[in-house]
């Protein structure tokens, strides 16, 4: 079955620095890569997601790029503020419905 | 605004325990999943369910059972309740089609089984 690997664990960066959580995938009939952030106390909450018919995807400061190639995808969050603190998931689905997730990324922004 | 609303936030129950967390989303969707979250371990899948009655095993079934009578509605069983079952648990939704889509979570039941 299909297995993600996330890292690193734990990412500290300066405030408007940028961060970078990279993730790989095993199966290659993958073809959906949400990430989800979930802040101290509450719910998962999808913040960008890319299809593997596409190589790269931008939401504001957060951008998604995937390698289909190489099975790998990262999340790139630039000018980064306090409240991007939270952990950070990845994930990956082939045509199931069923998402199988990485082990999470708790980032800290210090101001 | 769309809701997976779960019954409970926190719960306490003791070892050997029938245990019933209830889901219930009002989006239509026609597919509902149970995880686990658990520090360092990320979401792990227990059970999903596409369709009403429907069921499947996801990575870590043992000492699980789901229940979906109803569409909107998908319940995690835990037959007797261990220890090792004290937990964060999550239920999500997502539409179903031939594409996969992104899920919407529930606020998570916190269970401790002493």
């Amino acid at each position: 079955g299909e297995n993600v690997e996330q890292h690193p664990s734990t990412l500290s960066v300066q405030e408007g620095d940028s961060a970078v959580i990279k993730c790989t995938y095993s199966d290659s009939a993958s073809n959906y890569f949400p990430w989800y952030k979930q802040e101290l106390g509450k719910r998962p909450q999808l913040i960008i997601d890319i299809r593997s018919n596409v190589g790269e995807k931008k939401d504001q400061r957060i951008a998604v790029t995937l390698n289909k190639t190489a099975k790998h995808f990262s999340l790139h969050i630039t000018e980064t503020q306090p409240e991007d603190s939270a952990v950070y998931f990845c994930a990956a689905s082939s045509n199931t419905d069923k998402l199988i997730f990485g082990t999470g990324t708790r980032l800290q922004v210090f101001p | 605004d769309v809701k997976v609303t779960q019954s409970s936030r926190y719960l306490v129950k003791r070892t050997g325990e029938k245990v019933f967390l209830e889901c219930v989303q009002d989006m239509d969707h026609e597919n509902m999943f149970w995880y686990r979250q658990d520090p360092g371990l990320g979401l792990r899948l227990i059970y999903f369910s596409y369709d009403v009655k429907m069921k499947e095993k996801g990575d870590i079934p043992e000492g699980y059972s789901v229940s979906r009578e109803k569409k909107e509605r998908f319940s995690l069983i835990l037959e007797s309740a261990s220890t090792n079952q004290t937990s964060m648990y999550l239920c999500a939704s997502s539409r179903g089609s031939r594409d996969s889509y992104g899920y919407t979570f529930g606020s998570g039941t916190r269970l401790t089984v002493v």
